[in-house]
């Protein structure tokens, strides 16, 4: 069981935006933690995606944002495409946990 | 370009240890720190520890506290993490990430060492 609770799955045509969440608690997001998102492509590790909050990497489309507030943060993905198609991880650092923790992950699917 | 690279693939007992290394390049050993990531199959990933070079010191998750052993070369630009006591359940894929001082996020990652627990 994740400490960042994400939805499972989340899906849209191309061209759609769509949005996953992720929501901690009052040891890590809601204790001004920063939050970090990650792609994962099928059969690859996880890369980079957005840091602190709502930073992207050079190289990262602005398709992709991020942003946060009180206990959850959000991962937003506009004009879907094709290439989209992965699982997204939320992470942050927990201070009862002492260490970083993550999201259990969110399958975007594009119709 | 800061590039980690890991070893290979691992066949392993119940009981027994795996030891997974991860070289770094393209960045000065002095100015980051190295994160154990695992996921198993399905599973989201799992941070187990990480370490600061420069220092010497490695800050382990509770919950691996008692068998994993996380080490770095700085000679070598090297970091090594071991695992002991292994089971069924501890199989998965395997990454290093670099950290940096005062921040927590990840990037790079390593390509990932799978291990297979199996008798």
């Amino acid at each position: 069981q994740s400490v960042l609770t994400q939805p499972p799955s989340v899906s849209g045509a191309p061209g759609q935006r769509v949005t996953i969440s992720c929501t901690g608690s009052s040891s890590n997001i809601g204790a001004d933690y920063d939050v970090h998102w990650y792609q994962q492509l099928p059969g690859t590790g996880p890369k980079l995606l957005i840091y602190a909050n709502r930073n992207r990497p050079s190289g990262v489309p602005d398709r992709f944002s991020g942003s946060k507030s009180g206990t959850s943060a959000s991962l937003a993905i506009s004009g879907l495409q094709a290439e989209d198609e992965a699982d997204y991880y939320c992470q942050s650092y927990d201070s009862n946990l002492r260490g970083y923790v993550f999201g259990i992950g969110t399958k975007v699917t594009v119709l | 370009q800061v590039q980690l690279v890991q070893s290979g693939a691992e066949v392993k007992k119940p009981g027994s240890s795996v030891k997974v290394s991860c070289k770094a390049s393209g960045v000065t050993f002095n100015s980051l720190t190295i994160s154990w990531v695992r996921q198993a199959p399905g599973q989201g990933p799992e941070w187990m520890g990480e370490i600061i070079p420069v220092s010497e010191t490695a800050n382990c998750a509770q919950k691996f506290q008692d068998r994993v052993t996380i080490t770095a070369d700085e000679s070598t630009r090297t970091a090594y993490m071991e695992l002991s006591s292994l089971k069924y359940e501890d199989t998965a894929v395997y990454y290093c990430a670099r950290g940096r001082l005062a921040v927590n996020w990840l990037d790079p990652w390593g390509q990932g060492t799978l291990v297979t627990v199996s008798s």
